[in-house]
């Protein structure tokens, strides 16, 4: 059975750094391509970045430069590490998977993890 | 960028009504869309993918139509459990959702 836990969300300063994690289970994370969505409090869902399959990546403009996604197979955990964090990044973060990348709808989701940024 | 517009923003509908969502993308997207449902504090639950697949475990009082870039969901007969917010999602280029369709109990 799939299932995706995030973790490491928390209260950070703008400007400050955060590492999220998503330990994934019930698929390898080598052979899938990994995304995290956003959500900002009481508004709708924002993509933010992908890893595929063959490690490259993809990001929104939003936080291009800033965040970097990355994945470690012997863990099977993917990351967002996001530096520069500014007020607006406040939301519950939700890493998902890929059904392929050919459909690339995303099938599975965690749970979610929520970032705010406030001095 | 493609942009998702969905409508209505909010639906009041009674238990067993048939209710219907509209998705519209800036410009064609094929059948390249997908559905999902979101109760509070939970995550999205893929319901439809690829405009009109019922996706293994949802209900068939779901159902989606639609190509280019016109897209409905529909839900033959509103359960109690269907009470929700509903986001379309097209990944033809990169992946953009919709504002969200929430769907209250009249």
């Amino acid at each position: 059975e799939v299932h995706l836990v995030e973790s490491g969300g928390g209260l950070i300063q703008p400007g400050g750094s955060l590492r999220l994690s998503c330990a994934a289970s019930g698929f390898t994370v080598s052979t899938n391509s990994m995304t995290w969505v956003r959500q900002a409090p009481g508004k709708g869902l924002e993509w933010v970045s992908l890893i595929y399959s063959g490690a490259s990546a993809n990001y929104a403009d939003s936080v291009r430069g800033r965040f970097t996604i990355s994945r470690d197979n012997s863990r099977n955990t993917v990351y967002l590490q996001m530096n520069s964090l500014r007020t607006e990044d406040t939301a519950v973060y939700y890493c998902a998977k890929l059904y392929s990348d050919y459909d690339s709808y995303f099938d599975y989701w965690g749970q979610g993890t929520l970032v705010t940024v406030s001095s | 960028d493609i942009q998702m517009t969905q409508s209505p923003s909010t639906l009041s509908a009674y238990v067993g009504d048939r209710v219907t969502i509209t998705c519209r993308a800036s410009q064609s997207i094929s059948t390249w869309l997908a559905w999902y449902q979101q109760k509070p504090g939970k995550a999205p639950k893929l319901l439809i993918y690829k405009a009109s697949t019922l996706e293994s475990g949802v209900p068939s009082r779901f159902s989606g139509s639609g190509s280019g870039t016109e897209f409905t969901l529909t839900i033959s007969s509103l359960q109690p459990d269907d009470f929700a917010t509903y986001y379309c999602q097209q990944y033809s280029s990169y992946w953009t959702f919709g504002q969200g369709t929430k769907v209250e109990i009249k």
